[in-house]
């Protein structure tokens, strides 16, 4: 069984860092491509970022220069590191199998960016 | 990169159809097969519906279809049930190698 689950969201405060994780499970995750996605409160999904099955990395403007997808293939997990964090960054974020479409999603974890 | 363009809400009585617009550009629906929909239920994680344009997963009902037509992608879903009220998510690939969803579409089972 497919399972992805984040973990690593909490409240933090603007300007702050944040890394989150996905571990998974259920299928071979280096030969698959990842991806984050997020939503904001009561908003639709905003694609963040993905990562190719050979480490080629892909990032919405919103977040350039300030978010760093990675992979540990040895650990099965997905990492998202967050820098210099905004108000506008709360939401919640999911991790997917996929990156041209998103096949599974993990049960996100919610990150508050806030004083 | 814009968002796709999809109506905010639709709505239909059980056993009808319903169909839910998503528009894009050149540059992402009209210029790959990797379109996707997303059903979401509230408090949940969106679950795929469609890839590829008008392709199922395994598991989910073929009361669920897709199309695409120049810039502009359809998902249909025939004998409509309450359990079908959600959100649904348009997505496509595009030109620059990243991923754009559109703002979603509120279902609502009269």
């Amino acid at each position: 069984e497919v399972q992805l689950l984040e973990s690593g969201g909490g409240l933090v405060q603007p300007g702050g860092s944040l890394r989150l994780s996905c571990a998974a499970s259920g299928f071979t995750f280096s030969s698959n491509a990842m991806t984050w996605v997020r939503q904001a409160p009561g908003k639709g999904l905003e694609w963040v970022s993905s990562i190719s099955s050979d480490d080629i990395t892909y990032n919405a403007d919103s977040v350039k220069g300030r978010f760093t997808i990675s992979r540990d293939n040895s650990k099965n997990t997905l990492y998202l590191q967050m820098n210099s964090l905004r108000a506008e960054d709360t939401a919640v974020y999911y991790c997917g199998r996929g990156r041209l479409q998103v096949g599974f999603w993990g049960q996100g974890t919610l990150v508050t960016v806030s004083s | 990169q814009s968002a796709l363009t999809q109506p905010a809400s639709v709505s239909g009585s059980p056993g009808q159809s319903i169909t839910i617009s998503c528009t894009g550009t050149s540059s992402d629906v009209d210029g790959y097969n990797y379109v996707s929909w997303y059903q979401q239920h509230p408090g949940k994680a969106p679950k795929l519906v469609i890839y590829d344009v008008s392709s199922r997963p395994s598991g989910v009902s073929n009361r669920f279809s897709g199309s695409k037509s120049g810039n502009a992608a359809s998902l249909t879903i025939s004998g409509l049930q309450a359990e079908d009220e959600a959100d649904y998510y348009c997505s496509s690939y595009t030109s620059t190698s990243t991923l754009v969803f559109g703002g979603g579409t509120k279902l609502t089972v009269l």
